[in-house]
């Protein structure tokens, strides 16, 4: 069965400085990957979403994804933070399941972004 | 406006009350679902509905009772809550019961069981 896995549950960075969210996905057939951004009190927005095209995904405010098969990873990226930027991000797979069995979207835990003046 | 929208945004209920959720979306999609989203948890997947019909349930206790009339409307019936219920709840929609297109989410409803 698919599944995700965040690393670091919280990540501080200071602004201008560069945003690195972690994602490890498992996964018995090709993924469609996404990340997802949830403000406070808010439901999640998708940020960016790979489904086999190029494996460098460019999402809205300035967020890029690499999807790295060796690697069974889909980093969260962007090259210099704002305050804008504090949230809560989320990491989803969704594949086939085995023999045409179910699929839906398998959410990781979060990692709540901080950003610093 | 993210294209689903979920009333009432707050709600408070008493354990012996009966209340409903509402969520309508008219993206055209044909697969609805509820979250339960409470501090430090994940994501809990609660109730999944593909073409109106429930295709999961996930082990949720009866005194939730999901109902989804057509494919643009999902309700939430509330009965007898516990305060261990009080959460954030989250509707989303996507294309198909897949998700490979993402989902769609409501801004939730903030629910506290008193």
């Amino acid at each position: 069965a698919q599944s995700v896995t965040q690393l670091g549950s919280h990540v501080s960075v200071s602004e201008g400085a560069l945003v690195l969210l972690r994602c490890n996905y498992s996964s018995s057939v090709p993924p469609y990957l996404f990340w997802y951004v949830q403000y406070p009190n808010q439901g999640l927005q998708l940020l960016l979403k790979y489904t086999s095209a190029a494996t460098l995904v460019k999402g809205i405010n300035g967020f890029e994804a690499e999807f790295k098969k060796s690697e069974t990873s889909f980093h969260l990226t962007k090259p210099s933070a704002h305050m804008s930027d504090a949230a809560e991000y989320f990491c989803a797979v969704s594949a086939q399941g085995a023999q045409g069995g179910s699929e839906k979207l398998v959410f990781g835990k979060g990692t709540k972004l901080t950003v610093n003046p | 406006e993210t294209g689903v929208t979920q009333t009432p945004r707050h709600l408070v209920m008493g354990m012996t009350n009966k209340k409903s959720l509402k969520c309508e979306q008219h993206l055209g999609h044909n697969a609805m679902y509820w979250y339960k989203q409470s501090a430090k948890k994940p994501l809990e997947l609660m109730f999944v509905y593909s073409l109106e019909e429930r295709v999961e349930n996930n082990s949720v206790p009866s005194r939730f009772s999901p109902e989804c009339p057509n494919s643009s409307h999902l309700f939430l019936h509330l009965h007898t809550l516990q305060p261990e219920d009080s959460a954030l709840y989250l509707c989303a929609s996507s294309h198909d019961k897949t998700g490979r297109l993402g989902y769609t989410f409501g801004s939730g409803t903030r629910l506290t069981v008193v």
